[in-house]
């Protein structure tokens, strides 16, 4: 049982370089959401999406772009990356809302932009 | 502005002790309390979550209280065990969104 699969794991960016951060899962679950994690700091929610083509900013979504053309898949796009978006992102999905639903995270993923 | 705060960066227990973390939050339109465990390298896992109509809940070795009056929830483990050690995350929701704002993290280490 897969979960939530993120990739790349580890990726290192020059500055100016695009990416995208890719994530699926097959729970079947309605909402997924992006998240970063800056060391020493908690989580902050860069987009989420309560369900295929459905998109909504979170708390930091300036540098990036999200779409979900299908329930399995959310990739995460990074343009003209900078080096304040180093950092370890992580995707999560949840069946429903987030009350009284468990959300699942993936394990990460490891960017340096240099 | 953090809305979530977890003030204590680490707490280290003996095994078969009791471990006390702390949360605290500012925004009375938080609804819905949860916490989640992280490993090094792994992403976070579920612990346990609370309902602001509630003021405790229980699973097992861990239990949830909630000070709604207070702003403040603590997660109780007992007795610790050295697999505990792992970084504890308090997170919460404001009503009728979908969102969860976290704390920054506790680093609990359990030692024999």
């Amino acid at each position: 049982n897969a979960g939530v699969t993120q990739t790349p794991k580890f990726r290192i960016l020059k500055i100016g370089q695009s990416m995208t951060l890719q994530c699926t899962q097959d729970m079947n679950h309605n909402y997924m959401y992006w998240y970063r994690q800056d060391p020493g700091m908690g989580l902050k929610l860069i987009y989420y999406s309560v369900g295929a083509g459905i998109t909504d900013k979170g708390e930091v979504p300036n540098g990036y772009n999200v779409s979900r053309s299908t329930t399995e898949d959310f990739p995460l796009r990074l343009e003209l990356a900078a080096p304040s978006q180093t950092s370890v992102y992580f995707c999560a999905s949840s069946k429903q809302g987030i009350g009284g639903n468990t959300i699942y995270f993936g394990e990460g993923s490891w960017l340096t932009v240099v | 502005d953090q809305q979530v705060k977890q003030n204590s960066p680490s707490l280290s227990v003996q095994e078969g002790r009791i471990s006390i973390l702390n949360c605290d939050y500012t925004n009375s339109m938080f609804d819905y309390f949860l916490w989640y465990k992280k490993y090094p390298a792994e992403g976070p896992t579920f612990l346990i979550s609370i309902s602001s109509i509630k003021d405790k809940n229980e699973d097992g070795r861990f239990t949830v209280f909630l000070n709604k009056s207070a702003k403040h929830l603590s997660l109780h483990i007992v007795p610790s065990q050295p697999g505990d050690s792992a970084v504890y995350f308090c997170a919460a929701r404001a009503i009728n969104t979908d969102k969860l704002i976290f704390g920054t993290g506790t680093r609990l280490q359990v030692f024999p």
